[in-house]
């Protein structure tokens, strides 16, 4: 079965970082690119990061542009998302996103992060 | 950044009315557009890519269309399980954007 799986989200104080970790089975990671993507309480759907197959190139949101820095070790099949200077504003579900020749084909199911002191 | 504006807000229908989902992106996207559906607890779910293109084990009832800057899902005979948040996003430029939603309840 296909599969995206998060992990490492929790609860971290205003200026802490955290590390999101997204493990791909069922597929190769490294045949697409991969985005996080993120869901605040009651909110919409907001694109955090992309990341290319070999990991040369990456993009970000404005709002999470010199914080955050998106990952890849295709070895593993898994996926990252360093998250520093973290904001309450950045308190979400993250969810680890398949992009399959323009198709986000396969979603995970989330990891939550709350940022609060 | 291109701005997507999903209409109505909320669409009030019964089960078996058909139910019509508008995306309007402030510059051409030319046929880059998704949709997804979500439901309560859950991630998001690809229906449609580039438009007009069902992914897979999508039903039939689901259709896409549009170019340029309008876009519309429809649903052609609303099932129970269809009443969630639809959402559109382009991938024509960085960054990807995101509708603001529809969600589809039950009237």
């Amino acid at each position: 079965e296909v599969q995206l799986v998060e992990s490492g989200g929790g609860l971290v104080q205003p200026g802490g970082s955290l590390r999101l970790s997204c493990a791909a089975s069922g597929f190769t990671l490294s045949s697409s690119w991969v985005h996080w993507v993120r869901q605040a309480p009651g909110k919409g759907l907001v694109w955090v990061s992309r990341i290319n197959n070999d990991g040369s190139d990456t993009r970000y949101a404005d709002s999470v542009k010199g914080r955050f820095s998106i990952s890849r070790d295709n070895a593993k099949n898994m996926l990252y998302l360093q998250m520093n200077s973290l904001r309450a504003e950045d308190t979400a579900v993250y969810y680890c996103v398949r992009d399959l020749g323009g198709a986000a084909d396969v979603w995970g199911k989330g990891t939550t992060v709350t940022v609060s002191s | 950044e291109i701005v997507l504006t999903q209409s109505p807000a909320t669409l009030s229908l019964s089960p078996g009315e058909r139910a019509t989902l508008s995306c309007r992106a402030s510059q051409s996207v030319s046929t880059y557009l998704a949709w997804y559906q979500q439901k309560p607890g859950q991630a998001p779910r690809l229906l449609i890519y580039d438009a007009s293109n069902r992914a897979t084990g999508i039903p039939a009832r689901f259709s896409g269309s549009g170019s340029g800057t309008d876009f519309t899902l429809t649903i052609s005979s609303l099932e129970p399980e269809d009443f969630a948040v639809y959402y559109c996003q382009q991938r024509s430029n960085w960054p990807r954007t995101f509708g603001q939603g529809t969600k589809v309840e039950i009237k």
